[in-house]
């Protein structure tokens, strides 16, 4: 089955500019995950989609940070303005719902973004 | 919400020598405990995962171990490669709708 597909792979942007990443989950996967990773750091979600909806944006800084999963399959996370402290790889994953539970959470190869 | 503790954050293992990398939680409802392991410039992949209704998994030279008492997890890898050379996390969930935490990472090098 073909990956998580994630676009661009990097992206260099200074300061107060705009910037948007695009996801493509597993087909058939119903939740999608946007997590940031900080060098060094581990994965650390930002937030949750069940189908077209938001299930968790707890973490979201929704003052600069927006996402959308249209039709409940691709997603689009925006930084608006970006500040230096949000260069970090970008992650999207996806994962398979049965009854309740999420399993096997498929990342993506993420998106690096360095703000200068 | 539920945090996840990771050691060590380095490991160096010669060829053919064990690995053990090991992750505390905090929240005692959790019950899913993957594991991922991070090639540069590529995202996480599972690797290893149990439920805690189990104490122990193993798949060919990889086992984890789970003790929901101590509430502490880890990865065991036998006979180590220079392909396994990577940085692994563990992560941890009370399953429905709540997302994976995951640790800090452990940067495993296996020298040749």
């Amino acid at each position: 089955e073909a990956g998580v597909a994630q676009s661009p792979r990097y992206k260099i942007i200074e300061k107060r500019q705009s910037v948007a990443f695009w996801c493509n989950p597993i087909s058939g996967h119903a939740t999608l995950y946007w997590y940031q990773q900080i060098l060094g750091q581990g994965p650390k979600l930002l937030i949750q989609f069940q189908n077209n909806g938001v299930v968790d944006d707890s973490q979201l800084p929704k003052d600069r940070f927006s996402a959308e999963r249209l039709k409940g399959v691709d997603s689009t996370l925006k930084i608006q303005p970006a500040k230096l402290e949000d260069s970090a790889v970008y992650l999207c994953a996806s994962s398979l719902k049965i009854y309740r539970f999420n399993y096997g959470y498929t990342f993506g190869s993420g998106t690096r973004l360095t703000v200068v | 919400g539920e945090n996840v503790e990771q050691h060590p954050s380095t490991l160096s293992v010669q060829e053919g020598d064990s690995a053990v990398i090991k992750c505390t939680y905090s929240d005692s409802a959790s019950n899913y405990f993957p594991w991922y392991k991070q090639e540069l410039g590529k995202g996480p992949q599972l690797i290893i995962d149990i439920r805690s209704n189990v104490g122990e998994k193993k798949d060919q030279r990889i086992a984890v171990t789970l003790n929901k008492t101590a509430k502490h997890f880890s990865l065991h890898i036998t006979e180590t490669q220079p392909e396994d050379s990577a940085v692994y996390f563990c992560a941890a969930s009370i399953g429905g709708n709540t997302p994976l935490v995951f640790g800090k990472g452990t940067r495993l090098s296996v020298i040749a």
